[in-house]
């Protein structure tokens, strides 16, 4: 099984590009999030989504959007990349609500 | 609004100490505590604690949850360099249902 799958691994924009992230999961999960991870700081939760039309905001959803219209896709949106957005960014996903989430690999983004 | 701190944020071991890392947390109706295992990418899941008192346990890892104080320790034994990796801690509540909290993690180095 793939699990969860990130594109791209990296990528680098200029100020007030926009660009989108993208996760794909193939284990069937209703929940899926998007976090971002800066030194220093753990994982901070931007947007996550309790099944395919529902969606909500995390700890820091500014400057991002999310759609989730299928199960296994939750695209994530840069709507003007700001260099305060240089981070790694992950996806996950579970089962349940409260169980483990599985990862992926992260995308790296470099904002100039 | 749900906050984990986790303790110490990094330290330096030899092969063969004993390590222990401290979550403490507060949520809204606890419902479950998550220790991952971050190396080079993305964070692996260790264990899941739900019940106070009960250790979990796997090969030379354990950990535990005190609902009283509102805290949880993961134990490293024996350590290997294979060990160095960031650990951290998330919580979640049932009332922010596929919503996790995550801690700063505690950046580990184990050497020779």
């Amino acid at each position: 099984n793939a699990g969860v799958t990130q594109t791209p691994k990296f990528q680098v924009l200029k100020t007030g590009q926009s660009m989108t992230l993208q996760c794909a999961q193939d284990m069937n999960h209703e929940y899926m999030s998007w976090y971002r991870q800066d030194p220093g700081m753990g994982l901070r939760l931007i947007h996550y989504s309790v099944g395919a039309g529902i969606t909500d905001q995390g700890e820091v959803p500014n400057g991002y959007n999310v759609s989730r219209s299928t199960t296994e896709d939750f695209p994530l949106r840069l709507l003007s990349a700001a260099p305060s957005q240089t981070s790694v960014y992950f996806c996950a996903s579970s089962a349940l609500g409260n169980q483990p989430q599985h990862f992926g690999d992260g995308t790296r983004l470099s904002i100039l | 609004e749900d906050k984990v701190v986790q303790s110490p944020l990094s330290l330096v071991v030899h092969e063969g100490d004993t390590v222990t890392l401290n979550c403490s947390y507060e949520v809204t109706n606890f419902r479950s505590l998550l220790w991952y295992k971050q190396e080079k990418k993305a964070p692996t899941f260790l264990f899941m604690l739900t019940s106070s008192g009960i250790e979990k346990k796997s090969g030379r890892l354990s950990s535990i949850l005190d609902k009283k104080e509102l805290f949880s320790i993961l134990n490293i034994t024996a350590t290997q360099t294979g060990d160095s990796a960031i650990y951290l801690c998330a919580v979640t509540g049932l009332d922010s249902w596929g919503k996790f909290q995550f801690g700063a993690g505690t950046q580990v180095v184990v050497t020779p």
